[in-house]
């Protein structure tokens, strides 16, 4: 019944490693984004895709490389993890195009780097 | 560039009403959302305004003015469960689907 689900809720990690984040939607939505929310709960958009095509890249270092198989799926990869790297990452879902853009959001994965 | 304001933090009593205001600086401007976030949860969609006026869902109302550059949330008949961050969020194109957000506002009730 879930709508957005993420996987892993938590993930605990040592510096310089790799880790993915999976996301799924089951709304039937053709619109997915990751956002990062920092220790001051400020939340920040990173990407978008719209059945699979990236629409919204923002200023993030290359170390992330989301990728999006289908339309129900947004994975966030991370290379090299860093210090600064330790937030909650929520994936989101939304139809584009209907007037009030509801973004239903997942969970969130609470990243800590040691 | 973007610039989104909220008060960092808000107290109110049980039963009383609160109102959360949001100024807003943006390029362009295409809608405005308001969001609620309980600790360690996600964010829920509370309401959304484009054209000027109030919006009245339930207990929520939220007003905005585009000239002014403003909106606010009016919380009514605060219930214990009301106590939560609320985000006020702009998107400035549409069907660009971005949304930009305010550092939020963390509302305490108190019996």
């Amino acid at each position: 019944d879930t709508a957005v689900s993420q996987t892993p809720k938590y993930l605990v990690t040592q510096m310089g490693n790799d880790k993915s984040i999976k996301c799924e939607q089951n709304l039937g939505h053709d619109t997915m984004y990751w956002y990062k929310q920092d220790s001051k709960k400020f939340l920040k958009i990173m990407f978008s895709y719209n059945n699979k095509e990236l629409i919204i890249n923002e200023t993030v270092p290359n170390r992330f490389s989301p990728k999006s198989p289908d339309k129900a799926h947004l994975n966030l990869h991370i290379n090299s993890l860093e210090l600064g790297d330790s937030a909650v990452y929520f994936c989101a879902s939304s139809q584009r195009l209907a007037g009030g853009n509801e973004q239903f959001f997942g969970p969130g994965t609470r990243l800590t780097v040691l | 560039g973007q610039n989104i304001d909220q008060p960092t933090e808000m107290t109110a009593t049980e039963g009383a009403i609160v109102q959360i205001n949001c100024t807003y600086q943006t390029s362009g401007f295409n809608g405005l959302f308001w969001y609620q976030q309980h600790a360690g949860e996600a964010p829920t969609f509370l309401s959304y305004n484009v054209l000027d006026g109030l919006e009245e869902k339930g207990r929520f109302s939220s007003f905005l003015s585009r000239s002014k550059g403003y909106s606010y949330l009016l919380l009514k008949e605060l219930q214990m469960k009301d106590s939560a961050s609320y985000l006020c969020a702009v998107r400035e194109v549409f069907g660009n689907e971005k949304l930009t957000f305010g550092t939020g506002t963390r509302l305490t009730i108190i019996p």
